[in-house]
């Protein structure tokens, strides 16, 4: 089956620890996107990539960084910069102009 | 920066209800819209994209329609059930971005 995968379902992150969340796409798109969703928010962008080896930043971007080095993979690396992890992440992709998949999110903590 | 808005935040509905739902949009430059389902702690599911030239998509009992021009999108839920029950969130594309509503609750009583 095509979709997203992304893992960890829940991580939980030590103070001035990094942390890395997988998502994984075996829909072939070029687009990839990270949003981190706050309760009562709605999804703000964090990065994504149009295409291999380039990315940009989104709204959010401080306290996080990304790779695009394979077109199946986008890695976050939420860094011990970001004072407020705590959130529900969600990975996206998109192939020109159809519908935006979604994996099932990873749900990151505080220890 | 688009602004996206929903409203109501929340709606409670007894089963068998037909609904609407809003979205409206700051900017008028989009390339399209595109409405999503969450379940709680669930990532989002696509339900409708519409492009910027269309005016409506349709899937089974849901219809979506657009009017860019005045920043707004409506999702119309004929004859609700308690599965419909779940957040819905809208989202505009801007070309590089998209940018997602707060979302609306949606609770139908058996």
């Amino acid at each position: 089956d095509g979709g997203i995968t992304q893992s960890p379902k829940y991580l939980f992150r030590k103070e001035g620890q990094n942390v890395t969340l997988s998502c994984e796409q075996n829909l072939n798109h070029d687009a990839m996107y990270w949003y981190r969703q706050d309760p009562g928010q709605g999804l703000r962008l964090i990065y994504y990539s149009q295409i291999v080896n380039d990315f940009q930043k989104g709204d959010i971007a401080e306290g996080y960084s990304v790779s695009r080095e394979k077109k199946e993979s986008f890695p976050l690396t939420v860094t011990s910069a970001q004072k407020n992890p705590t959130a529900f992440y969600l990975c996206a992709s998109k192939q020109g102009n159809q519908p935006q998949h979604f994996g099932d999110g990873t749900r990151l903590s505080i220890l | 920066k688009q602004e996206v808005t929903q409203i109501p935040a929340a709606l409670s509905v007894p089963e068998g209800e037909n609904l609407v739902l809003n979205c409206s949009f700051t900017d008028s430059a989009i390339y399209n819209l595109q409405w999503f389902r969450q379940d709680p702690g669930k990532g989002l599911t696509s339900l409708l994209l519409i492009q910027s030239s269309q005016r409506e998509q349709t899937s089974g009992r849901l219809n979506a329609s657009l009017d860019k021009s005045s920043g707004r999108s409506t999702l119309y839920i004929a004859a609700s059930q308690p599965g419909d029950s779940a957040t819905y969130l809208c989202a505009v594309n801007t070309g590089n971005q998209f940018y997602f509503g707060t979302g609306t609750s949606l609770t139908v009583i058996p």
